[in-house]
């Protein structure tokens, strides 16, 4: 299986300042057909997980721009610049290349 | 408008079948995959396994034996089933269209006597 690993578990910010989590995946996440099968999503407490990135750096429909998704790869950044207090919750990163699809531990990011 | 929409019971005896159906509504089956996710309490998210858009399944190697995906395209469903429950079973599960983003409110389920 693919071993997502995130860090840091736990990222507190300052409203208004940035936050930067990595996702090192144990295996290349690029297909053959050239696409890095790697997602960002957001879980807010009580919800179900949002679509933020999808293939590694593509903005999901609705996101706000503060969010950019980054990597090569094996290693990936998704950065949050000038964190909202909406953005609390925990973040998980997602490899869609192989079966079984599997999820990084999350972040939990919390305002300072 | 997409959506999805989880239902069963929030109670499953151990040793048990859990039975959930998948309901949605705003795309056809018969052109999309549907995943099962589940999040046990306080933790993370783990794949169980998939129905795609021609009606082949594929599964969670750790959850293969017990585990089956099914769906009625007509009443435009999904099923899970899962067999021998145990306390470890006990999560929220989400219905989701994974690469879409779009998810289920998700069901608790508990595995106890």
């Amino acid at each position: 299986d693919i071993v997502l690993t995130q860090a840091p578990l736990s990222v507190s910010v300052t409203p208004g300042e940035s936050a930067s989590i990595s996702c090192r995946s144990s295996k290349s996440l690029l297909s053959s057909k050239g696409i890095t099968s790697l997602y960002w999503y957001l879980q807010k407490p009580g919800k179900s997980p949002q679509l933020l990135i999808y293939r590694m750096s593509n903005l999901a429909s609705g996101v706000p721009d503060r969010f950019s998704g980054s990597g090569s790869e094996t290693d990936f950044t998704l950065k949050i610049s000038k964190v909202e207090t909406e953005d609390v919750g925990v973040y998980y990163c997602a490899q869609f290349l192989e079966y079984p699809y599997t999820f990084g531990a999350g972040t939990k990011l919390e305002l300072k | 408008q997409v959506q999805l929409k989880e239902s069963g019971p929030g109670l499953v005896q151990p040793s048990q079948t859990l039975s959930l159906t998948c309901t949605v509504s705003g795309f056809s089956l018969t052109s999309n995959s549907v995943s099962w996710v589940r999040q046990p309490p306080g933790k993370g998210l783990e794949w169980m396994g998939a129905i795609w858009s021609g009606g082949s399944t594929d599964y969670n190697s750790a959850l293969k034996s017990r585990l089956s995906i099914s769906r009625d395209t007509s009443k435009s469903q999904v099923f899970l089933k899962m067999n021998s429950l145990q306390t470890e079973d006990t999560a929220i599960y989400f219905c989701t269209r994974l690469r879409l983003g779009n998810w289920g409110q998700g069901v608790m389920v508990t595995v106890s006597s």
